[in-house]
């Protein structure tokens, strides 16, 4: 079957850095999506990674590894404003997107 | 810019009755629009994936007849939830992409909440 695992809730303090993890099993591979989605609200785009590294966009940066079946999502200098949900989201060899079931994220001060 | 729009943003209604949610692409063609629903504290989950002027593709265990979605233009796309109960209630989003086919990043609606009662 195909899977896709991140931690369930992560707890992290203002301007600190935290790392979401997320791990896939699916059958192809043809990218893996980050998305951010606040209590209520629908999903936002963040980052896509397709090939092996590192994608940086400002605070938020995304690191894949095809090999290992692994991504993160790198968030820098937290805002309390970051706290929401973070899903990871892998196409398929159907270009299915498989979700995982999302990180709650909570910022303390 | 892709902006995607949802109408209602919210509806409460009888058992019994059916509810049509509109998906609209604002600012581009969507060549694909797609279906989710998400219950409390879960992940969203895939009912069905639409192509403009075709059927759609509904998921495993999703009701075609129950659920039907219509998708008559490039940029509308509707969800009617026919003969609606409790168990229908749940937060339903819609997405579009822009390229044909399954490729390409979705752009997300702000979603509508519907409450069966």
């Amino acid at each position: 079957g195909q899977n896709i695992d991140q931690p369930t809730e992560m707890t992290a303090t203002e301007g600190a850095i935290v790392q979401i993890n997320c791990t896939y099993q699916t059958s192809g591979f043809n990218g893996l999506f980050w998305y951010q989605q606040h209590a209520g609200e629908a999903p936002t785009f963040l980052s896509y990674n397709v090939l092996d590294g590192l994608e940086e966009k400002g605070r938020f940066s995304s690191f894949l590894s095809r090999s290992k079946g692994y991504s993160y999502l790198l968030l820098k200098e937290l805002q309390m404003k970051d706290s929401a949900s973070y899903l990871c989201a892998v196409k398929d060899s159907n270009y299915q997107l498989i979700w995982g079931a999302g990180t709650k994220l909570i910022i303390k001060p | 810019g892709a902006v995607v729009s949802q109408h209602p943003s919210w509806v409460i209604c009888k058992s019994g009755t059916s509810v049509k949610i509109e998906c609209r692409s604002l600012d581009f063609q969507a060549t694909t629009m797609f279906w989710y629903r998400q219950f409390p504290k879960q992940s969203l989950m895939l009912m069905a994936t639409s192509n403009e002027g075709s059927k759609a593709t509904y998921e495993q265990g999703v009701e075609k007849d129950k659920f039907l979605i219509n998708h008559a233009s490039l940029t509308l796309s509707t969800l009617t939830v026919t003969s609606a109960h409790p168990e229908d209630s749940s937060f339903y989003i819609c997405s579009a992409s822009k390229l044909a086919g399954e490729s390409g990043e979705q752009f997300f609606g702000p979603g509508t909440r519907l409450t069966v009662l």
